[in-house]
């Protein structure tokens, strides 16, 4: 069955950096695109990121762009997200989720198998 | 603020039938028939409930349909059971530059 398992979470200082990882198993990963979601305590979702299946395509919520990078390696079955520039206004549990269609149907954003998430915490 | 919005909070009877709605745009929801509805309950992953406006995932109670006009889109859940008090969230394709947008979600009380 899908599982996403999300890593790398923890407590970080402000301006500081942190990478999480999204291992999948269950399906063939690298005929997917795959997202970043993430939820700030208490409140809703927000997209993060989406990468093609082959890593050429990115696309950033206007709220990361510049300071998060999305990449994967297919090999490994193994999605990323190397977050720079760490503000507190980023503390949240961010999910690496699948979505529902493989190849060039991942920008509808229609996410049907979702990780427990990794939380990360933005605090001095 | 969310680029869709969804009314904070919505509640109903056992049996009884609640609608949530989300209201976009002609760039995401008006535009485009990529509307998802998640459900979360505290402390859990979001659940995918309906996707494509109407089309519902295996598995999940017909109970739950989706629909859409204009700008708007809704979820509808009939028979209300006391397992349904949870999170709701509406999520659509946007011709933005950042693809995917999501509804400030809506809690559902079942009194």
């Amino acid at each position: 069955q899908v599982q996403l398992v999300e890593s790398g979470g923890g407590v970080v200082q402000p301006g500081r950096s942190l990478r999480l990882s999204c291992a999948a198993s269950g399906f063939t990963f690298s005929s997917y695109g795959m997202h970043w979601v993430r939820q700030a305590p208490g409140k809703g979702l927000e997209w993060v990121a989406v990468i093609s299946y082959d890593g050429s395509n990115k696309y950033y919520a206007d709220s990361v762009k510049g300071r998060f990078s999305i990449s994967r390696d297919n090999s490994k079955n193994t999605l990323y997200l190397q977050m720079n520039s760490l503000r507190a206004e980023d503390t949240a549990v961010y999910y690496c989720a699948k979505p529902r269609g493989a190849w060039g149907d991942y920008p509808r954003g229609i996410l049907d198998y979702w990780g427990q998430g990794s939380l990360v915490t933005v605090s001095s | 603020q969310s680029a869709l919005t969804q009314p904070a909070s919505v509640s109903g009877s056992p049996g009884q039938s609640i609608t949530i709605s989300c209201t976009g745009t002609s760039s995401d929801v008006g535009g485009y028939n990529y509307v998802s509805w998640y459900q979360q309950y505290p402390g859990k992953a979001p659940k995918l409930m309906i996707y494509e406006v109407s089309n519902r995932p295996s598995g999940v109670s017909n109970r739950f349909s989706g629909s859409k006009s204009g700008n708007t889109a809704s979820l509808t859940i009939s028979g209300l059971q006391a397992e349904d008090e949870a999170d709701y969230y509406c999520s659509s394709y946007t011709s933005s530059s950042t693809l995917v947008v999501f509804g400030g979600g809506t809690k559902l009380t079942v009194l």
